[in-house]
């Protein structure tokens, strides 16, 4: 099976901008979670979708939004860029149980 | 918080030596598993350990977990320079829904 997918790979944005990333998980798994990674922070669960549900999220203001397709393709969107934002942005799809994570190579954002 | 926290930060060890980094949380849990991350990557699940289990081996990977010191441990025995990575345990709570929450991580360094 093909891997977690995520476009892009690199992104320079500017402040105040919006970006959208996009993960396609693992065929046949219905659970995506979103993570951010930065230095400062570590890795910080943003949320997670299941079957287009979102069933948890982390603790990030309301500019960070995201949604899952009925493919179980995942977006998230970030808006009013602020120069803390630049980070790795990954994403994770797991399996019916969703115990394990698999994880995408990750978005690597930069905000100037 | 529910997040673990890993120690020690940094680990450097001569090629052929074993690592052992630990993991210490405070909540219950349902799992415990553990990942490798390459430079700036996405993560690579390495192994996943229930809270009935209190050891458990994957190749060169032991992970052990005592619940009753709410710790786990993971042994990599003959370390190669390619197990140069950052290690992170994941917890996932023992109610719910709950996501899985990373540690901060051990920057694991062998040297060849």
């Amino acid at each position: 099976k093909a891997g977690v997918t995520q476009t892009p790979r690199y992104l320079i944005k500017t402040r105040g901008q919006q970006v959208t990333l996009s993960c396609s998980p693992i065929s046949g798994h219905r659970s995506v979670s979103w993570y951010q990674q930065t230095p400062g922070q570590g890795l910080q669960f943003l949320f997670e979708y299941f079957s287009e549900t979102q069933r948890n999220k982390g603790n990030f203001p309301g500019r960070f939004s995201g949604r899952q397709f009925s493919n179980s393709r995942s977006e998230m969107n970030v808006s009013t860029l602020e120069l803390g934002d630049s980070a790795l942005y990954l994403c994770a799809s797991g399996g019916e149980g969703g115990e394990t994570q698999y994880f995408g190579p990750g978005t690597r954002l930069l905000v100037l | 918080s529910q997040q673990g926290e890993e120690d020690p930060q940094a680990l450097s060890i001569q090629e052929g030596e074993n690592a052992t980094m630990n993991c210490s949380y405070k909540t219950s849990i349902n799992n415990l598993q553990w990942y490798r991350q390459n430079s700036g990557r996405g993560l690579v699940h390495l192994i996943l350990i229930r809270s009935n289990e209190r050891e458990k081996h994957s190749g060169r990977l032991r992970v052990t977990l005592d619940t009753s010191k709410k710790s786990s441990s993971l042994l990599i025995t003959a370390s190669r320079a390619a197990d140069t990575a950052s290690y992170f345990c994941a917890l996932r709570p023992n109610f719910g829904n709950e996501k899985l929450t990373f540690g901060t991580g051990t920057r694991l360094t062998i040297i060849p």
